[in-house]
Parts: structure tokens; C-alpha cells; sequence
């Protein structure tokens, strides 16, 4: 089984900073990557998939890079909106299953 | 738009079966380019796939789960059910239903419903 790592586990931030978070697989899973925001109460809404592609819709201070085994999600200038959960996952177009990482909390400084 | 409900009972009792029902609306359960799947997160902690169904019934489970689970689907009625055998309370959780198209991660989510085991 394909294991994922996140860190940092809890990022504190203040509005307008930028941030970074890093995704790592146990194995290369290609550009196999998605990344999903979730606030408290709801479900979680997905930012990017394929690593890098941005999903309609989402505001373009959200990125993503990486490929293989090492991912990062960026928020280039935190806005208050985007304090909340984060979590990627590995999946892949011949597999059915996937797994999450551990998640990312992003809370005010 | 698509959207998914899901709907069952709350509360199950330690070592009975959870069953829950996801219906599909506003589009159609009926194309092979999506999976349609649970995913369930216990209080406080991560998201942890369960399993997956195609429109035409091939399923695929998480390997840790996989002796406890079944999920089935019905096109007629366009819904697809979870059913989890001998829970325990670390089935405790928000239970959601998803859509994932092929090659891509989940794109549309239930608003989730919580099931608690407890006696």
C-alpha cells in the first residue's frame, strides 16, 4: 500500500503570508496527486488534481507542484477564507483506490 | 448540478451491520467514467477511503476493511449503498458519499452523515 506524509501537521499563519505544505508518497506515484481543503462540519472540496491543474472555480493563490514522491500545495497570500484543513491524496487512473495523507491544519497566528 | 445524500440510521449497536443509502440527483449514476464510493472520517481525525462501486456493479474495497464491507449499487433508483458488518466504536464516524471521475481525484461529496456505535 502506497502510504502518504504531510507536513508540518499544524501551520499557524497570518493573512497574507505565503504558505507551503509538503506531501511525500512511499512510493512514486507519478503525477497522481490531488489536494483538498475542509473546514470544520463540512466535506472536504478538492483545489487541485494531476499535482498541478487547478480546479474550475478555485481562486489562483492555491498551486501545486511536484511529481514522483515529494508535492507541495501553496497559498500565495493567505486570505481569511482559507484558514482550515488540508489534506492530499494519491489515486491513479488504473487504480480504484487511493489513500489521504494525515492532513495540514492551517490556524491564525 | 449532481449532488449526493446520504441516509441511514445514526446509531448502530456494537457488533450489528451499518448500512447506509447514497441517492444521486440533478445527474445520472448510469456512465463509466465515475466511481461512485464512501469515504469516512472518525472525530478529530483523517479521511479513509472505504470503497468503491462502477455503474455496473464492479466494486473494489480498502484492503482493511474489505471482509466487512459491501457496497452495491441501483441504477433504477439511482443509489448506491454501504453496508459494514460487525462495527465496532472505531466505525464511529461522518460517513460520506463520492463521486470520483477516472484519473481524478473526488469531485463532488455528500454532506455527510454521522454514525455512531454505541450500545
Amino acid at each position: 500500500d502506497i502510504q502518504m506524509t504531510q507536513s508540518p501537521s499544524t501551520l499557524s499563519a497570518s493573512v497574507g503570508d505565503r504558505v507551503t505544505i509538503t506531501c511525500r508518497a512511499s512510493q512514486s506515484i507519478s503525477s497522481w496527486l490531488a489536494w483538498y481543503q475542509q473546514k470544520p462540519g463540512k466535506a472536504p472540496k478538492v483545489l487541485i488534481y494531476k499535482a498541478s491543474s487547478l480546479k474550475s472555480g478555485v481562486p489562483s493563490r492555491f498551486s501545486g507542484s511536484g511529481s514522483g514522491t515529494e508535492f507541495t500545495l501553496t497559498i500565495s497570500s493567505l486570505q481569511p477564507d482559507d484558514f482550515a484543513t488540508y489534506y492530499c491524496q494519491q489515486y491513479s487512473s488504473y487504480s480504484v483506490g487511493f489513500t489521504f495523507g494525515p492532513g495540514t491544519k492551517v490556524d491564525i497566528k | 448540478q449532481l449532488q449526493l445524500q446520504e441516509s441511514g440510521p445514526g446509531l448502530v449497536k456494537p457488533s450489528e451491520t451499518l448500512s447506509l443509502t447514497c441517492t444521486v440527483s440533478g445527474g445520472s449514476i448510469s456512465s463509466g467514467s465515475y466511481y461512485w464510493g464512501w469515504i469516512r472520517q472518525p472525530p478529530g481525525k483523517g479521511l479513509e477511503w472505504i470503497g468503491s462501486t462502477s455503474y455496473s456493479g464492479n466494486t473494489y474495497y480498502n484492503p482493511s476493511l474489505k471482509s466487512r464491507v459491501t457496497i452495491s449499487v441501483d441504477t433504477s433508483k439511482s443509489q448506491f449503498s454501504l453496508r459494514l458488518s460487525s462495527v465496532t466504536a472505531a466505525d464511529t464516524a461522518v460517513y460520506y458519499c463520492t463521486r470520483r471521475p477516472v484519473g481524478y481525484g473526488v469531485d463532488v461529496w455528500g454532506q455527510g452523515t454521522t454514525v455512531t456505535v454505541s450500545s
